[in-house]
């Protein structure tokens, strides 16, 4: 089974300064998927960047990347220069490459950025 | 834009009532997902499809069924609403395996339970 860990539960950092998010998974899969997403205060819930198990870049899209630490079954999100609009909940999610594994969601890490 | 559309957006119910929340997408994916969103919980799959007239059982489909008449629309089904049941409901649609593979979700579902 897939399980999908974020042990921080809220995070609070001042505008313009970096963040990292962590995540760690659990799979038997030697194929897999890992994603962040999103939740604006809104409700609304967007897919912000994605990384493959057998890529060994780290995923980048704007000022969102990823640092993937395979032998650590880790995938942090990092976010630099923080804005005020970035506040939100930020959820990891990982999907095995099995044709009947979902996406499984974690907790989510809720994240405040003061100015 | 892709788009996933859920109605009703809230909905309060009695204990023991039918519950249809409904989820319509014009992204023409042939995956579509309902979930729970709890606190501390993150997003639990209830159920979902792989196109029409097919439905499949997520993580905790216990007390809910799910019908898939078309492409486009995917419903929600509480027979016997409880309690337990409440919570915030989200649909999607995705296509995986694709090289862009990622969910749309709809703007959710409120649902008391009463």
């Amino acid at each position: 089974a897939q399980k999908v860990t974020q042990t921080q539960t809220s995070i609070s950092v001042v505008e313009k300064t970096t963040v990292t998010m962590d995540c760690v998974y659990e799979t038997r899969d030697s194929s897999y998927f890992l994603f962040w997403y999103k939740q604006t205060a809104s409700g609304e819930i967007v897919f912000l960047i994605r990384q493959d198990s057998y890529k060994k870049e780290n995923a980048t899209v704007g000022h969102y990347s990823l640092n993937f630490q395979k032998p650590k079954s880790s995938i942090g999100l990092i976010i630099t220069a923080t804005q005020i609009e970035d506040s939100a909940v930020y959820f990891c999610a990982m999907r095995g490459s099995g044709s009947f594994n979902k996406l499984t969601f974690g907790a989510g890490t809720r994240l405040a950025v003061c100015p | 834009e892709a788009a996933v559309t859920q109605s009703p957006r809230n909905k309060v119910a009695v204990t023991g009532g039918k519950v249809t929340l409904s989820c319509n997408q014009t992204n023409n994916h042939n995956n579509m997902y309902w979930y729970r969103q709890d606190t501390g919980h993150g997003l639990r799959l209830i159920h979902y499809s792989y196109g029409a007239g097919s439905t499949e059982k997520g993580d905790i489909p216990d007390g809910y069924k799910a019908s898939r008449p078309s492409q486009e629309n995917f419903s929600l089904i509480l027979e016997l609403a409880t309690p337990s049941q409440t919570s915030v409901y989200f649909c999607a649609s995705g296509d995986e395996g694709a090289s862009n593979e990622r969910l749309f979700f709809g703007h959710g579902t409120k649902l008391s339970v009463l």
